[in-house]
């Protein structure tokens, strides 16, 4: 089945170790995105990509960061975690277009010790 | 500006019962698109059901019907016969036209709580 594939799905990193989260798509969808989701909120857009053209939030600390080396894969890097980055990782994909929904992968839950 | 509005945080419901989350929107653009889409305990995003501005009728699929009133921006959820698996939060979300980089719009979010 077609399909939005994240790794790892639980993640546990120390105070300022770097870490990276991976997401793959088979749907050959052109539109990657990552979301940040914490505890009862809304997920919030940290970027997304649109083929390779990269759409950085305005509010995305600069401690996140971002690689889409080709369609099927995309990774989130966080450079130097904080106790306030412990949350939801969401990937998901989608057609170019108004009217096409968006798919996610499972999530990768993130804590920081 | 807030664009996409729930009201109910948390809701509970009778097993197959019928229940009706409410959304509404705010966009000047006349092309946009509305999803729900169900979170589970688990954490994964689930699609559910989607209107486009255009579409004349409201959308169906399945348990899940979507009362779209255009003018009162509104695109509310109806889960008919509820199941104890529908215990979970829905987001309604929405999509505007090119200018907005294809972004969705999320709401705050309801809980919904099945009971047997």
């Amino acid at each position: 089945d077609a399909m939005v594939i994240q790794n790892p799905r639980y993640q546990v990193t120390q105070f300022g170790k770097p870490v990276t989260l991976s997401c793959s798509q088979t749907l050959n969808h052109n539109v990657m995105y990552w979301y940040q989701q914490k505890s009862s909120q809304a997920p919030k857009l940290l970027f997304h990509y649109y083929d390779k053209d990269f759409n950085n939030e305005a509010d995305t600390p600069d401690n996140f960061q971002s690689r889409r080396p080709n369609t099927s894969f995309c990774f989130l890097d966080i450079r130097s975690p904080g106790l306030g980055d412990a949350a939801m990782y969401l990937c998901a994909t989608s057609r170019g277009g108004i009217y096409n929904e968006q798919f996610f992968g499972p999530g990768t839950r993130l804590t920081v010790l | 500006a807030q664009k996409i509005t729930q009201t109910q945080p948390g809701m509970f419901v009778q097993e197959k019962e019928a229940v009706t989350l409410d959304c509404t929107y705010d966009t000047s653009d006349p092309s946009y698109g509305l999803f729900w889409y169900k979170q589970p305990s688990s954490g994964e995003m689930i699609f559910l059901i989607y209107q486009g501005s255009y579409d004349q009728q409201n959308a169906t699929e399945g348990r899940y019907s979507l009362n779209f009133q255009k003018a009162r921006k509104s695109a509310n959820l109806v889960i008919s016969a509820s199941q104890l698996g529908d215990s979970a939060m829905y987001f309604c979300a929405m999509r505007e036209g090119p200018s907005n980089d294809y972004k969705l719009s999320f709401g705050a979010g309801t809980t919904v709580t099945v009971r047997a």
